[in-house]
């Protein structure tokens, strides 16, 4: 899998937008984008992934350069509970290859009133 | 509920003793992980499995044994061997959709202290 590189911590007000960006130069054509998220001695929850289109689900939005060396994980309203460390990864997602994930060491957020 | 289970959530044990830590899943997921946690750190793969009666090393393998006889069942065993065995252990599964595989789903952990 691609290494990400991510900072390893940053501070978001309360109801504004968090933006958490992932630099993965080295990303594969077939690799896709993960983000997780963990919260304090909780296992890790699937947040988002992408290829090379933008996403959005109920938790997040996930914008992909176009050249697709960097990624960004958009939290829209942060909230309280969305103090957490994130992840992102890339994996393929095609064969026995995509069930091995390799975790970095993530960007602790936390989110202030 | 679908899920995966680690138990227990809090386990002690003496040095020198082997202890094996528990992971089931009712997904009908095909592969399963396991990660070791330090404090402040990401997780580190320790081992994994694709397929019953088949697991391969994940990067810190040493000192760490499993087995993988059933779909739902993926037991990790700290031996003696490995020096600093006191983490935070992980568990996961995923599976395929079509040629496609999954996200992953962990288990909450448990936090090992060796004594």
């Amino acid at each position: 899998d691609a290494k990400t590189t991510q900072p390893p911590s940053m501070d978001c007000a309360e109801g504004r937008a968090a933006n958490l960006p992932c630099n993965h130069s080295t990303i594969s054509g077939n690799e896709y984008v993960y983000w997780y998220r963990q919260i304090h001695s909780q296992g890790p929850q699937y947040i988002i992934h992408g290829l090379k289109n933008n996403e959005t689900n109920e938790m997040a939005s996930l914008i992909i350069t176009e050249d697709r060396k960097s990624s960004t994980l958009i939290l829209p309203h942060a909230t309280l509970r969305d103090t957490a460390v994130y992840y992102c990864i890339v994996r393929v997602r095609e064969g026995a290859a995509g069930n091995k994930l390799t975790f970095g060491g993530g960007t602790r957020v936390l989110v202030k009133p | 509920d679908g899920g995966i289970t680690q138990s227990p959530k809090y386990l002690f044990r003496k040095e020198g003793q082997n202890v094996t830590l528990s992971c089931e899943q009712n997904l009908n997921h095909d592969a399963m992980y396991w990660y070791r946690q330090d404090p402040g750190q990401g997780l580190r793969l320790i081992y994994y499995s694709q397929i019953v009666n088949d697991f391969q090393k994940g990067d810190i393998a040493e000192g760490y044994s499993v087995s993988r006889e059933k779909k739902e069942s993926f037991p990790l065993t700290v031996t003696s061997a490995q020096k600093n065995p006191t983490a935070f252990y992980l568990c996961a599964s995923s599976t395929r959709t079509g040629a496609r595989n999954t996200e992953a789903f962990f288990g909450q952990g448990t936090r090992l202290t060796v004594v």
